[in-house]
């Protein structure tokens, strides 16, 4: 099974909004509100910024949401911050009993 | 705090192995489901597979032939083993826990450890 699919890059001025998207199929993303993104600083652990769709966990800034409409979500990150520059993945559960990451988005802050 | 810390060789010989573990500390390792995720250089997290605390398992379809994951209640870790390795499984591996149902979200990481596939 490929990837999700998103795109290889983004990028945004300090205080914009950007998104990213992430494109399955019916089996995976548009088939359930099982979708989660994280954040990748590289050499770091990556770390659960958006669960649920569009859940945050307990301490995640309000500045990170998403959503979902059919087979794409989408990770929305409002008033960029030089900090938010990593990459980030997708995750979906899938009609096969596991799961799939998103191929990763690098988020340049310009 | 639940922490997750990875451990094993660092190096593997191509057709031979490869043998991590991931020890959890701060937490029980019973009911929840317990992944393993890589990352070759340059490219994307890859998930491998998961492991209930039960001992079931679910592995990605691409791997399944090679995989095998353990749990050991008793010492609070669990296990990856990869056969035939190839240097394409050359990567960084990380062990993630999930939730108690196998769609839960990753919300806790291990580090990460670095496995080279080379003679």
């Amino acid at each position: 099974q490929s990837a999700l699919t998103q795109p290889a890059s983004v990028s945004g001025s300090p205080g914009q909004s950007i998104t990213i998207s992430c494109t399955g199929t019916g089996s995976d993303v548009g088939g359930y509100y099982y979708v989660s993104w994280y954040q990748h600083h590289p050499g770091k652990a990556p770390k659960l910024i958006i669960y649920d769709v569009s859940d945050r966990p307990s301490g995640v800034s309000n500045r990170f949401s998403g959503s979902k409409s059919g087979n794409t979500a989408s990770l929305t990150i409002s008033g960029l911050r030089a900090e938010d520059e990593a990459d980030y993945y997708c995750l979906s559960y899938t009609v096969s009993g596991g799961v799939i990451f998103g191929g990763g988005t690098k988020l340049t802050v310009l | 705090q639940v922490q997750l810390q990875e451990s094993g060789p660092g190096l593997a010989k191509p057709s031979e192995t490869l043998s991590l573990t991931c020890a959890v500390s701060g937490g029980s390792i019973t009911s929840y489901y317990w992944n393993w995720v890589r990352q070759p250089a340059g490219k994307g997290l890859e998930w491998i597979g998961h492991i209930y605390s039960s001992g079931r398992t679910n592995y990605n379809s691409s791997l399944k032939n090679r995989v095998t994951m353990s749990v050991d209640t008793t010492n609070n870790q669990f296990s990856l083993k990869l056969t035939s390795v190839t240097a394409a499984d050359t990567a960084v591996y990380y062990c993630a826990r999930g939730g108690g149902r196998k769609w839960d979200p990753f919300d806790i990481w291990g580090q990460g450890t670095l496995v080279t596939v080379s003679s």
